[in-house]
């Protein structure tokens, strides 16, 4: 069964300092990637994804994921980081175009020091 | 403003007593999809549906039932709640265009207390 880890339940770092949010999948047949944010008391809300093609993928807020295929992963990494993104990040996996059918890591909180 | 929205956003309840979580969409999506999320577990599927009249199970379903008379509407009945349901449940929705395929679109959450 497909299966996401997220190997990092917590991660403190101090501001401006960059971080790296690990994100490793089990799947041999293609994939679909995203990486979600939760702001405290909040909904989730779409970072970035990989559907296909180059694969560093840029999202919103200065983040950006590398789809590494043989090593199955996709981890999450800003160069540096602000109070504000103090929230816990969510990687997900797809293997079915379409079907919206997701399989969510258990989420790793992101605490920003100042 | 384009959106997912839950009501209520907290319940607190008793066991036994039926409730319903209503969720709502204004984006005309095909997509609407209900989660539960629980320390340690991140998200799990509850239901889906990817049109009107059309819901299927998703990874946790026992225990509740959905609906979808309604292309923006898409309920989360609990017709006999029990203290393993406490949790926070989200609702999400999904547009089926091809630059934002299988991207989902989150409501705010409602946080249900079962006692």
């Amino acid at each position: 069964a497909q299966s996401v880890t997220q190997l990092d339940s917590q991660v403190p770092v101090f501001e401006e300092a960059p971080v790296e949010l690990r994100c490793n999948y089990s799947s041999s047949v293609s994939v679909y990637l995203f990486w979600y944010v939760q702001y405290p008391n909040q909904g989730l809300q779409l970072l970035l994804k990989y559907l296909s093609g180059s694969t560093l993928v840029k999202g919103i807020n200065g983040f950006e994921a590398e789809f590494n295929k043989s090593q199955t992963s996709f981890h999450l990494r800003k160069p540096s980081v602000h109070i504000s993104d103090t929230a816990e990040y969510f990687c997900a996996v797809s293997n079915k175009w379409g079907t919206y059918k997701y399989i969510f890591g258990t989420g790793t909180r992101l605490k920003v020091l100042a | 403003e384009a959106q997912v929205t839950q009501n209520p956003r907290y319940l607190i309840t008793v066991t036994g007593k039926k409730l319903t979580v209503t969720c709502s969409q204004n984006m005309n999506h095909e997509y609407m999809s209900w989660y539960r999320q629980d320390p340690g577990l991140g998200l799990r599927q509850i239901y889906y549906s990817m049109n009107v009249e059309v819901t299927d199970k998703g990874d946790v379903p026992e225990g509740y039932k959905v609906s979808r008379k309604e292309k923006r509407n898409f309920p989360l009945i609990l017709e006999s709640p029990s203290p393993n349901q406490t949790s926070l449940y989200f609702c999400a929705s999904g547009n089926r265009d091809a630059s934002s395929y299988n991207e989902q679109f989150f409501g705010p959450g409602t946080r249900l207390t079962v006692l």
